[in-house]
């Protein structure tokens, strides 16, 4: 099965501030990754997939990049609204055994 | 409006059964591949199970194989998932997900605790 790390596990930001979170695969996938983020209590919440195609009605300040087993997720501008936990997830195994990162955890500083 | 709507969890003994359902709305649910994923208290989100559009493909994730059984019913727009044997660590909140390019929709969850 394809493993997923993120680092960091958890960071400490203020608004206004850049944030990026790196996640990679145990092997390469391609570009068949995508984030999520979740507040506590919610379902998660499609941010990104393909690695960088932003999701209808997901505000611009979020972006993805990367491709093969290295990807990174980016907050331009943190508003306090994206205070959360963010999550990626491989899609590309077929048989479809998906996976998900740990998680990182985005609060206040 | 696409709307996943999940019942049936609850409190069970371990080596207990339950069954959960997700009814579908707002879109062609059969034509997309429908998945279970969960999350243990205070933990990380998991995939457990998904299934084709037509339920001719079925896949699981080793803690459950043998245990959980994915099924759908396109004609009532709704999904499945058996759980049987069902063991401490299987305490979750369970989602249903829309599978396309990642998961696009999600349920509210319904939370399963297995305890005595």
């Amino acid at each position: 099965a394809i493993r997923m790390t993120q680092s960091p596990s958890s960071l400490s930001a203020s608004t206004g501030d850049r944030v990026t979170i790196t996640c990679r695969a145990s092997q390469g996938i391609s570009s068949y990754l995508a984030w999520y983020q979740q507040k506590p209590g919610k379902a998660p919440k499609l941010l990104i997939y393909a690695a960088s195609t932003l999701q209808s009605g997901v505000p611009s300040r979020f972006s993805g990049s990367g491709s093969g087993t290295d990807f990174t997720l980016t907050i331009s501008c943190l508003q306090s609204e994206d205070f959360a936990t963010y999550y990626c997830q491989q899609y590309y195994s077929y048989p479809p055994l998906f996976t998900f990162g740990p998680g990182t955890k985005v609060d206040i500083k | 409006e696409v709307q996943l709507v999940e019942s049936g969890g609850g409190l069970v003994q371990p080596g207990g059964s339950l069954r959960l359902s997700c009814a579908a709305s707002g879109f062609t649910f059969s034509s997309y591949w429908m998945s279970w994923v969960r999350q243990a208290p205070g933990k990380g989100l998991e995939w457990v199970a998904n299934i084709k559009q037509d339920g001719s493909e079925k896949y699981y994730v080793d803690s459950v194989k043998g245990r959980f059984t994915i099924s759908r019913d396109n004609a009532k727009n709704s999904l499945y998932l058996q759980m049987n044997s069902l063991r401490a660590e299987d305490t979750a909140v369970y989602y249903c997900a829309r599978s396309s390019g990642g998961f696009d929709y999600w349920g509210q969850g319904t939370l399963v605790t297995v305890s005595s």
